[in-house]
């Protein structure tokens, strides 16, 4: 079944300054790779996805990227602020299948310091 | 995308007892799962919910422990069963939904506190 890890687990930033969170999944048969925010106490939100026919997806401060050849994709998150701290989760699953087989990585807990 | 509600959105329970988590859509949907986040954790599936027919269950979730009932496309519920401190977690609903209903939503959440 499909694996995915995701690192940092934990990442410290100064306000301004850019974030980077890394996933990489196992299951070359993936086709979606949606990223989550949850904040504290909060119900985790999708905030950008991208397909595999796609290398690249961007939306305002958030982008993310894919290699499908390494099997990995990273959120970017460009001009950080204090609001963008939470908990992030990737995730992969085969587009198409109706919400079903996420399989999610492990979090990165984001903190963007004043 | 769909509105998901739960309920109840927190509880503290005694070790032994049982409870029922609500989740209503605002819309038909084909899939509703439950999921399960322990503190500090991710995100675990514990089962798809099924319409009309019994709930398909992960690896290490059984139906005793969390019967699941979906008797329409807009409602579930996700029972936790005899009850124990290690069952203390967060249990979301969520819903395949968006333009090609494949995008995972979640609703509030439940906060369960086992005493």
């Amino acid at each position: 079944g499909e694996n995915v890890e995701q690192h940092p687990s934990t990442l410290s930033v100064q306000e301004g300054d850019s974030a980077v969170i890394k996933c990489t999944y196992s299951d070359s048969a993936s086709n979606y790779f949606p990223w989550y925010k949850q904040e504290l106490g909060k119900r985790p939100q999708l905030i950008i996805d991208i397909r595999s026919n796609v290398g690249e997806k961007k939306d305002q401060r958030i982008a993310v990227t894919l290699n499908k050849t390494a099997k990995h994709f990273s959120l970017h998150i460009t001009e950080t602020q204090p609001e963008d701290s939470a908990v992030y989760f990737c995730a992969a699953t085969l587009r198409d299948n109706y919400g079903q087989n996420f399989v999610f990585g492990p979090g990165t807990r984001l903190s963007v310091l004043p | 995308s769909a509105v998901i509600s739960q309920k109840p959105s927190r509880d503290i329970c005694q070790r032994g007892t049982s409870l029922t988590i609500q989740c209503q859509v605002d819309s038909q949907v084909t899939m509703m799962f439950w999921y399960r986040q322990q503190p500090g954790q991710s995100l675990t599936l514990i089962a798809t919910a099924n319409q009309g027919s019994e709930a398909t269950y992960e690896s290490g979730f059984v139906i005793d422990k969390f019967p699941i009932s979906r008797p329409n496309l807009t409602f579930s519920t996700l029972t936790v069963s005899n009850m124990s401190p290690e069952d203390s977690s967060i249990y979301l609903c969520s819903v395949g939904s968006g333009p090609w209903a494949g995008e995972l939503f979640f609703g509030e959440g439940s906060r369960l506190t086992v005493l």
